[in-house]
């Protein structure tokens, strides 16, 4: 089965500073997502990438797959209080919109 | 909007109780979902539908069962609640997409709940 490893496990940072999450495939990734949830709530979708060395961006936000298909980045720019929270990255596990979901990393942004 | 909503965000039962859990979403979509979320292990999926009446199982289905009557409703249970099974529980929905078309859809999430068993 496929596993994400997501790194760091956690992330304390100074608002203004920018924070880059790694997430790691066992396998090539078909479908990554990333998603962001606020302590105790649900999951936003952020992002989808799919195809080797794509990118994309949402405000200060930029999501990057490399070209092998096992890696994916999210980048912060110019971080703010309202970026913490959990980030998550899925991918696609195969048929029916399955999706394996990393362990998480959790932000904070200190004012 | 894509609105996925869940009946309780914080329920408290007791060991031996059967618990229904619901999720309802708006937007027509063909699969549901529903995870369990705990420190340290990350989402992990209990059980999925991709049509009405049709469930299958995910990565950690033991203690759970699942109904789908309707579309737009999906029924997560538990026969008889342990302490274990405390966590909190997402639900999400997307639109069909079969594996050979390739085609991929974020899932849509409801916003939790937090089930204490004690």
């Amino acid at each position: 089965s496929q596993e994400l490893e997501q790194s760091p496990q956690s992330l304390i940072v100074q608002e203004g500073k920018n924070l880059t999450i790694n997430c790691t495939s066992s396998k090539t990734l078909y479908g990554l997502y990333w998603y962001k949830q606020k302590y105790g709530e649900g999951l936003i979708f952020l992002m989808m990438l799919q195809k080797g060395g794509e990118e994309k961006s949402h405000e200060k936000i930029t999501a990057k797959l490399d070209e092998k298909k096992q890696q994916s980045s999210l980048h912060i720019t110019a971080s703010q209080p309202s970026h913490a929270g959990i980030y998550l990255c899925g991918a696609d596990s195969g048929g029916y919109q399955k999706v394996t979901f990393g362990t998480g990393t959790k932000l904070q942004v200190i004012p | 909007d894509v609105k996925v909503t869940q009946s309780s965000r914080y329920l408290v039962k007791r060991t031996g109780e059967k618990v229904f859990l619901e999720c309802v979403q708006d937007m027509d979509h063909e699969n549901m979902f529903w995870y369990r979320q705990d420190p340290g292990l990350g989402l992990r999926l209990i059980y999925f539908s991709y049509d009405v009446k049709m469930k299958e199982k995910g990565d950690i289905p033991e203690g759970y069962s699942v109904s789908r009557e309707k579309k737009e409703r999906f029924s997560l249970i538990l026969e008889s609640a342990s302490t274990n099974q405390t966590s909190m529980y997402l639900c999400a929905s997307s639109p069909f997409s079969s594996f050979r078309d390739r085609d991929t859809y974020e899932q849509y999430f409801g916003p939790g709940t937090r089930l204490t068993v004690t």
